[in-house]
């Protein structure tokens, strides 16, 4: 089955600095991943996601790339601000069998962005 | 996502007692999920949903039930075979299979 593993597990920045996370997935037909913002207590929302006949993704300062030849794919945030802290889970979801189209979450990343 | 609602907020189970958590959703979405979130960990998948009177098991099923009775909802119990069922449940659906999931605001359960 998939596995996805998610770096780091905590991110710290100063405010203006970019943001990097990183996801990796060991099942090559996993063709959607989604990256999801969660608030402390609150629920996951979706702020980006890309599907695999796509490399880049982009939605003013949220990126998204995938590299489906070395199964990894990272958000980017530019420009960072104090209410982007949260914790940001990745995700992937496979086209396999019964469990087609489940996601498969990281373990999450707790940003931090420092004023 | 106000379309997707859970309810309670907070749960306590007592001992050996079956608590239900309860999810409608007015998104007209064909599928539904349940995860379970601990402390540090991802979201795990509990239980998941198709069409109506469908549904399979997920990674973590065990202790838990299902029914999909209706298309707008997808309620959970937590039954007393579960013997750690601290922790934060939300509820998702999508409109088919492998497409977004948008979540419910959760229910915390904790033991008394």
């Amino acid at each position: 089955g998939e596995n996805v593993e998610q770096h780091p597990s905590t991110l710290s920045v100063q405010e203006g600095d970019s943001a990097v996370i990183k996801c990796t997935y060991s099942d090559s037909a996993s063709n959607y991943f989604p990256w999801y913002k969660q608030e402390l207590g609150k629920r996951p929302q979706l702020i980006i996601d890309i599907r695999s006949n796509v490399g880049e993704k982009k939605d003013q300062r949220i990126a998204v790339t995938l590299n489906k030849t070395a199964k990894h794919f990272s958000l980017h945030i530019t420009e960072t601000q104090p209410e982007d802290s949260a914790v940001y889970f990745c995700a992937a979801s496979g086209n396999y069998g019964g469990s087609q189209g489940n996601l498969i979450f990281g373990k999450g990343t707790k940003l931090s962005v420092k004023p | 996502d106000g379309g997707i609602t859970q309810s309670p907020k907070y749960l306590f189970r007592k001992e050996g007692q079956n608590v239900t958590l309860s999810c409608e959703q007015n998104l007209n979405h064909d599928a539904m999920y349940w995860y379970r979130q601990d402390p540090g960990q991802g979201l795990r998948l509990i239980y998941y949903s198709q069409i109506v009177n469908d549904f399979q098991k997920g990674d973590i099923a065990e202790g838990y039930s299902v029914s999909r009775e209706k298309k707008e909802s997808f309620p959970l119990t937590v039954t007393s075979a579960q013997k750690n069922p601290t922790a934060f449940y939300l509820c998702a659906s999508s409109s088919t299979r492998n497409q977004p999931q948008h979540f419910g605001d959760g229910t915390r359960l904790s033991i008394l």
